[in-house]
């Protein structure tokens, strides 16, 4: 059965800095690019970032170019999201997810992790 | 970057109804859209992708189609475990972006 599971959300004030760790199974995780999307309390969900199966190629929303990192380690089965220079309007459920197909279909999702930044 | 307006953003349909959702991209993105149905507290799940592929142990009341920029989702008969937001997603390149988001309510 393929899982993942997020961790790292908390409470951080605006300007801080958070990691987040997504912990897969179930499948051959150096052979699947991975995502990040966010979703505000009550509102619709974004893509943050993907990268690919060995971890060389990365693309990020602009919204958080030059402030998150996504990476992988895959002898460890996991998936990062560093966030620096947290903003307000970073606060959200971030869920990791497996990409099928190259970079596309987002199947399946973790159960997401909160992150709120405020002060 | 490619927006996606999905339409309505809310409907009030009844046990048994057909139920159209529209999304239309702004630009072409040939066949690489998804739909992601969401319920209250938990994550979005793949329902069609390629626009018009049902992904395994989805109901086949459940139908995409379209291509392009004109894309629609449809239920056929809705059930109560159907009461959800459901959302598209253009995969044709970065940024990848989804819809709005439809919320589907009890009437």
């Amino acid at each position: 059965e393929v899982q993942l599971v997020e961790s790292g959300g908390d409470l951080v004030q605006p300007g801080g800095s958070l990691r987040l760790s997504c912990a897969v199974s179930g499948f051959t995780f150096s052979s699947s690019a991975m995502c990040w999307v966010r979703q505000p309390p009550g509102k619709g969900l974004e893509w943050v970032s993907s990268i690919s199966g060995g971890g060389g190629t990365t693309y990020y929303a602009d919204s958080v170019k030059g402030r998150f990192t996504i990476s992988r380690d895959n002898s460890k089965n996991t998936l990062y999201l560093q966030m620096n220079s947290l903003r307000d309007e970073d606060t959200a459920v971030y869920y990791c997810t497996k990409a099928r197909s190259g970079w596309n279909w987002f199947d399946p999702w973790g159960q997401g992790t909160l992150v709120t930044v405020s002060s | 970057d490619i927006q996606m307006t999905q339409s309505p953003s809310s409907v009030s349909a009844s046990v048994g109804d057909r139920v159209t959702i529209t999304c239309r991209a702004s630009q072409g993105i040939s066949s690489w859209l998804a739909w992601f149905q969401q319920k209250p507290g938990k994550a979005p799940e793949l329902l069609i992708y390629a626009a018009s592929s049902l992904q395994s142990g989805v109901p086949s009341r459940f139908s995409g189609s379209g291509s392009g920029t004109d894309f629609t989702l449809t239920i056929s008969s809705l059930q109560p475990e159907d009461f959800a937001t459901y959302y598209c997603q253009q995969t044709n390149s970065f940024p990848l972006t989804f819809g709005g988001g439809t919320k589907v309510e009890i009437k």
